[in-house]
């Protein structure tokens, strides 16, 4: 079965320094992943998605994320951090064959300080 | 562009009370989906549909009914609400049900229960 890791519930970075939140997925196949982002109040936004395609995989506001088949890994990382990257991130796989059923890991807050 | 609304934004019930949480998509998007997030657990699928006339179990499915009379439309409903059911409900939808699409979500609704 499918299953989705995010390995940390909580970041904290400064503005201007790296980001990275971590993600490990579980799949017995080339899975599809994605990160979304959520910020207070609002629904998911998609960041970028990995579709057995470019192992690198560029999203939008600067973020990318690398898909690693030998760690199962899936991590998402921005060279600087901006304010207004402070949400929540959640990292998705695909069910095979069920269409568009996400599995989501628990969602990593990002706090971003001045 | 609405994309996918939901309606209404916040609710207050109490215990056994029912009501109905409406999404509608203006993206003649065939795949639909409601999902609820609960500190800590990420989301979780409860129901969804391929298509009009067609629906199906999520991951957490008990307590809530779902119909796809229409593409647009993908009413949730709580027939006997109950205090476990408080969360952020998410509706969601993607153009099919291939695993690889993006799903494209709602602003949510924040629903307590007494």
């Amino acid at each position: 079965a499918q299953s989705v890791t995010q390995l940390d519930s909580h970041v904290s970075v400064s503005e201007g320094t790296p980001v990275l939140l971590r993600c490990n997925y579980s799949s017995s196949y080339s899975p599809s992943l994605f990160w979304y982002v959520q910020h207070p109040n609002k629904g998911l936004q998609l960041l970028l998605k990995y579709t057995s395609a470019a192992t690198l995989v560029k999203g939008i506001n600067g973020f990318e994320a690398e898909f690693k088949k030998s760690e199962t890994s899936f991590h998402l990382t921005k060279p600087s951090a901006h304010m207004s990257d402070a949400a929540e991130y959640f990292c998705a796989v695909t069910v095979r064959n069920q269409g568009g059923k996400l599995i989501f890991g628990q969602g990593t807050e990002l706090s971003v300080k001045p | 562009n609405a994309g996918v609304t939901q309606t209404p934004k916040f609710q207050v019930l109490k215990t056994g009370q029912s009501m109905t949480l409406q999404c509608a998509q203006d993206m003649n998007h065939e795949y639909m989906s409601w999902y609820r997030q609960d500190p800590g657990m990420g989301l979780r699928l409860i129901h969804y549909s391929v298509g009009a006339g067609i629906t199906d179990q999520g991951e957490v499915p008990n307590g809530y009914n779902v119909s796809r009379s229409t593409t647009e439309d993908f009413p949730l409903r709580l027939l006997s609400a109950a205090p476990s059911q408080t969360s952020v409900y998410f509706c969601a939808s993607s153009q099919t049900g291939v695993s690889n699409q993006p799903q494209h979500f709602g602003d949510g609704t924040r629903l307590s229960i007494l």
